[in-house]
């Protein structure tokens, strides 16, 4: 059974950098085929997709916020992080982590979400 | 960048079926996968690769498509099908959602 879990602060303060974990289990990120993404969803607003890092650690990320995301991966520790730099109120919002099944092209499972709130 | 556009609202009759269109360019070069929503809850994937089901989603979720236009199909709605429906590509290597169409069963 895939299960992922998102953790992180719920409270970031404007210019700061925030880092979330998503930290998962029942597959391997070294298995082919294999990402795990992040998405995000601003209150009462649409999904919009942040980043996603594949097995063989290629790395994709939003055009309109390339410049602000890293994300990397911790195999050993079933772990993959994002950061987001110089953080806005407009970056409020629900964050989630996703696997995406490399056979269905698609994000099968999700992670319950954790709520992090931009504000000074 | 890639646009999807979608409905802002579907509302359909208890037990008729609904369905939700999703529209982009080229859209039928690309795998569509459509994403349920329900208030407070995380998304749960119901069609991926156009017209495929998860095996836990029941056969009253269908999806298609035809030309510029995906479509997810919800027949005989029940009330716990009210929720946002997604749909979602992927286009030279990035991820694109849609902006969402919220389903209301009356």
């Amino acid at each position: 059974q895939i299960t992922l879990k998102e953790s992180g602060p719920t409270l970031v303060k404007p210019t700061q950098t925030l880092t979330l974990t998503c930290t998962f289990s029942g597959f391997s990120l070294s298995t082919s085929g294999v990402g795990v993404g992040w998405i995000r969803q601003p209150p009462g607003k649409a999904l919009e997709w942040l980043a996603l890092i594949y097995w063989d650690d290629d790395k994709r990320s939003s055009p309109s916020l390339k410049n602000r995301l890293t994300i990397t991966k911790d195999t050993s520790k079933n772990q993959v992080v994002l950061t987001l730099a110089n953080v806005d109120p407009m970056d409020t919002g629900t964050y989630y982590c996703a696997h995406r099944l490399g056979s269905w092209d698609a994000f099968d499972i999700w992670g319950q979400g954790t709520m992090v709130t931009v504000s000074s | 960048s890639y646009e999807l556009t979608q409905p802002l609202s579907v509302s359909v009759a208890l037990g008729q079926t609904a369905r939700i269109t999703c529209g982009g360019y080229n859209i039928g070069g690309k795998n569509v996968h459509w994403h349920q929503q329900k208030p407070g809850q995380a998304p749960v994937l119901v069609i991926y690769r156009d017209n495929n089901r998860p095996s836990e989603i029941p056969e009253r979720f269908s999806g298609s498509k035809s030309g510029s236009t995906a479509t997810l199909t919800v027949s005989s709605a029940q009330a716990g099908d009210e929720a946002d429906y997604y749909c979602q590509v992927w286009d030279s290597g990035t991820v694109v959602f849609g902006p969402g169409t919220k389903v209301t069963v009356l």
